[in-house]
């Protein structure tokens, strides 16, 4: 079975400058999970589909930052523009069912912004 | 508000030693518990999961946790440490209200001497 796959696994982009990561979570999945982890930190989340509806969006800033799930299966994440504070590293993730099951994990995208 | 608290940062152990990883949780419920290890440039993996039952819970890679609730805790152990098992260890909580919801604590990362 494959795993979630993420790409790019690195970027390092100028400030100001757009960005867009994309996820396609291990296949029947129906929950999908982007999360942001800083240096020396846990897992952040930043958004969680249920098929292709965000249920909850609470954490992401919305002034920067958009998501969709097109078709309730593959996800992109951008950040449009990039601030230096946004370097960090993004996991996605994705679950079988969302009541408490195990989450699997991306290898994740590491971003650098300068 | 729910919170995890990982007290040691990091954590150096002799290869064949035994291993004990702190984890305090604040939830006002029964709370759906997990333990992740992620390790350099991978995303994380899930070793245990304890939503209820038995207190003491088996995991992958020979690891097992207990679940304390008299002490809010949630230990992680390990009887003889491989050096295959350096890493950065992730304590979660998880919630299920309105939704699922997973935090996770700031991580303890595992050194394994020779």
């Amino acid at each position: 079975e494959a795993g979630v796959v993420q790409s790019p696994r690195y970027k390092i982009i100028e400030k100001k400058q757009p960005v867009a990561f994309w996820c396609n979570p291990i296949s029947g999945h129906n929950t999908l999970y982007w999360y942001r982890q800083n240096l020396g930190q846990g897992p952040e989340l930043l958004i969680r589909y249920e098929n292709e509806e965000a249920v909850d969006d609470s954490q992401l800033p919305k002034d920067r930052f958009s998501a969709e799930r097109l078709k309730g299966v593959d996800s992109t994440l951008k950040i449009q523009p990039a601030e230096l504070g946004d370097s960090a590293v993004y996991l996605c993730a994705s679950s079988l069912w969302d009541s408490g099951n195990e989450q699997y994990f991306g290898p994740g995208t590491r971003l650098t912004v300068t | 508000a729910q919170s995890v608290t990982q007290p040691d940062i990091h954590i150096t152990v002799s290869e064949g030693a035994s291993l004990e990883l702190r984890c305090n949780y604040s939830y006002g419920a029964t709370p759906y518990l997990f333990w992740y290890v992620q390790s350099p440039g991978q995303g994380l993996q899930l070793l245990l999961k304890y939503f209820s039952g038995d207190t003491l819970v088996q995991g992958i890679k020979g690891f097992e946790a207990e679940f304390k609730r008299s002490q809010s805790s949630f230990n992680l152990r390990k009887p003889s440490v491989h050096w295959s098992d350096a890493a950065e260890y992730f304590c979660a909580v998880g919630k299920n209200t309105g939704g699922f919801k997973t935090i996770f604590g700031a991580g303890t990362r595992l050194f394994v001497k020779a």
